[in-house]
């Protein structure tokens, strides 16, 4: 049963592109979290997402941040029009239906480096 | 509204030291209560949880906290630590699916 796969691990963009981060989740799980992680500091929640249905994207900025997590195939945190501060760590998190009470497992992350 | 606090942003300790990481948070409820590691590079590895019961709860790599309600705390602690304990360890609350971390506590082991 394979982990929590994320990919790429590190991504590089200029100023202007657009980035796509991807989550596959653990066999089974049909929740998925995002989580941006800026030097020095924790994890801070961007988007909770079943399977075609978003359930709360408090933690997404509101301009150029969106996500999704189709029916088929992983979830997508996409970055529109990149800038120098999104420069940070994303990682996904799966979890079953019961969500954190039974317990969600982290991918490794993808570092997005903007230049 | 919920948070955590981990107040330490960076400890060092000699290894065979003992070791404690602080963790308080502010919640409606009760929560479930996590310790996360994360290895440079790497993504979280969760150490240990509560969510009822024995307030004293054991994790892997020899790691134990204590939850004690009245203080709102959540400590995480080691009897000895080891070189490769050095790492990011990060405290988290939840309820059903929502789940906060605290900026978390650097370690450094000095030999």
């Amino acid at each position: 049963n394979a982990g929590v796969m994320q990919n790429p691990r590190h991504l590089v963009r200029r100023r202007g592109q657009e980035a796509r981060l991807r989550c596959s989740p653990m066999k089974g799980h049909s929740h998925v979290y995002w989580y941006r992680q800026l030097p020095e500091e924790g994890l801070k929640f961007m988007v909770y997402l079943q399977k075609e249905n978003i359930i709360d994207e408090s933690g997404m900025p509101k301009e150029r941040f969106s996500a999704e997590f189709p029916k088929e195939g992983p979830s997508i945190l996409r970055i529109q029009q990149v800038v120098r501060g999104d420069s940070a760590a994303y990682f996904c998190a799966s979890s079953p239906p019961k969500g954190w009470a039974t317990e969600a497992f982290f991918g490794q992350g993808t570092r997005l480096t903007v230049v | 509204a919920q948070s955590v606090t981990q107040p330490d942003i960076h400890i060092t300790v000699s290894e065979g030291a003992s070791l404690e990481l602080r963790c308080n948070y502010s919640y409606g409820a009760t929560p479930y209560l996590f310790w996360y590691v994360q290895s440079p590079g790497q993504g979280l590895q969760l150490l240990l949880k509560y969510f009822s019961g024995d307030t004293l709860v054991q994790g892997i790599k020899g790691f134990e906290a204590e939850f004690k309600r009245s203080q709102s705390s959540f400590n995480l602690r080691k009897p000895s630590v080891h070189w490769s304990d050095a790492a990011e360890y990060f405290c988290a609350v939840g309820a059903g699916n929502d789940m906060r971390f605290g900026a978390g506590t650097r370690l450094t082991v000095k030999p």
